[in-house]
């Protein structure tokens, strides 16, 4: 059963970066993709973007390309998501969740498990 | 990027209800459909995916129709653990996006 444990609460400034990193324990890391999704207090679920770790390229959502930079780290089994130029907008529980099903270089989109979300807060 | 209209946005219900929650799209997706459950302060869980398939574990009083625009969730009757928010979220096409939601509340 693989699970997600993420990285822990952050409070940051506008215009500086987050990362927040998300292990995988408990099953195969490197075929299957891992994507972050974020929510907003009281808002929906929104994707960022996704990454194949054993290919190592990342698709994002054109909203957030150009600030948002997801990798993955093979031998720890963590992925990671990056977001700079922080505004107040940002500010939301970002999850990572691991695709069901591993279909080679593609993403496929249906998303279990998921990690427990990491609450990032932007404020000055 | 595709728009998807979820209704109602609450819905009150009582234990034993047979409920609906609609599912629009803006354009056609065949059946690239999935629905989450979310509790407050929990990660979304997978309950059904490929429009109709149910997820292993999730109790069969769940089950998902449709294809291409319209996709239907339905809880056969209602239980205590299924007041919860609900969302759609279609994977035909980048990027993937999410319904606003279905709140389930109790009556």
């Amino acid at each position: 059963q693989v699970q997600l444990v993420q990285s822990g609460a952050e409070v940051k400034k506008p215009g500086s970066s987050v990362k927040v990193s998300c292990k995988a324990s408990g099953g195969t890391f490197s075929s299957y993709a891992i994507s972050w999704v974020r929510q907003a207090p009281g808002q929906g679920l929104e994707w960022m973007g996704g990454i194949i770790p054993i290919f190592g390229t990342a698709n994002y959502a054109q909203k957030f390309q150009g600030r948002v930079t997801i990798t993955a780290d093979e031998s720890t089994s963590t992925a990671y998501m990056e977001l700079s130029s922080l505004r107040s907008e940002d500010t939301a529980v970002y999850y990572c969740a691991r695709e069901l099903e591993s279909n080679y270089d593609i993403l496929t989109g249906v998303f279990d498990p998921w990690g427990q979300g990491t609450l990032v807060t932007v404020s000055s | 990027v595709i728009w998807m209209t979820q209704s109602p946005s609450l819905l009150s219900a009582s234990t034993g209800d047979r409920v609906t929650i609609s599912c629009r799209m803006s354009q056609g997706i065949s059946s690239y459909l999935a629905w989450y459950q979310q509790k407050p302060g929990k990660a979304p869980e997978l309950l059904i995916y490929a429009a109709s398939t149910l997820q292993s574990g999730v109790p069969s009083r769940f089950s998902g129709s449709g294809s291409g625009t319209d996709f239907t969730l339905t809880i056969s009757c209602l239980q205590s653990e299924d007041f919860a928010t609900y969302y759609c979220q279609q994977y035909y096409s980048f990027p993937w996006t999410f319904g606003q939601g279905t709140k389930v509340e109790i009556k």
